[in-house]
């Protein structure tokens, strides 16, 4: 299957310094891509659509000003928490969609664990 | 409303024993529905999907999973659970077409016993 690769896997912050994730999908273009927030023994929220030359579109309740999204190109996405705080410590997981036209399966990254100190 | 239940929070088998994991959902248009499984911290991997035609599918592991229409339910099943299947696993739906966003159920956290 297609491989979709996070970066850093675990990331410990200071509280109101900005952490930087990347999701690069490795074997195919990838013109979308979504962030979900998973909390613990939960299931996944999405948080927003990224789009490769656009604005990404957020979920309601999301603060578009705390987390930037950026999909410069078709096999890069990048989620930078702003300020992080001790409440933005989750487990952050991207996704990309292979095929485009149909549905296609998501394809899910590692997953990356944020804890805001 | 759209939405993906998941009825079982638990569930603890012995290895060696069937498993059926359920999946309700709650879709206005076609859906495409998939079944998921996380192992601690990590992604998700995905078992199996249903697209159309033929409503049992089969998925890697060993799973399959039925697709019944009248019954708005997409259960997974393994007639013999492994120990390594202990993980959570999750449901999921999407559209045919459109936005092609993914709801997903709250997932069911699977115990399997020696």
């Amino acid at each position: 299957g297609a491989v979709v690769s996070q970066h850093p896997s675990w990331v410990i912050c200071k509280s109101g310094t900005s952490v930087k994730i990347e999701c690069r999908s490795l074997d195919f273009q990838a013109t979308t891509m979504f962030w979900y927030r998973q909390f613990p023994k939960q299931s996944l929220m999405l948080m927003a659509t990224s789009n490769e030359g656009s604005k990404a579109t957020y979920e309601q309740g999301v603060e578009k000003d705390k987390f930037l999204i950026n999909h410069a190109s078709l096999t890069l996405s990048t989620l930078t928490v702003t300020s992080a705080h001790p409440e933005d410590s989750s487990f952050y997981i991207c996704s990309a969609r292979v095929s485009q036209g149909g549905a296609g399966e998501l394809f899910f990254g590692e997953g990356s664990r944020l804890t805001v100190l | 409303a759209q939405s993906v239940t998941q009825p079982d929070i638990h569930i603890t088998v012995s290895e060696g024993a069937s498993l059926e994991l359920r999946c309700n959902y709650s879709y206005g248009a076609t859906p495409y529905l998939f079944w998921y499984v996380q192992s601690p911290g990590q992604g998700l991997q995905l078992l199996l999907k249903y697209f159309s035609g033929d409503t049992l599918v089969q998925g890697i592991k060993g799973f399959e999973a039925e697709f019944k229409r009248s019954q708005s339910s997409f259960n997974l099943r393994k007639p013999s659970v492994h120990w390594s299947d202990a993980a959570e696993y999750f449901c999921a739906v999407t559209k045919v077409s459109g936005t092609y966003k993914y709801i997903f159920g709250t997932g069911t956290r699977l115990k399997v016993l020696a």
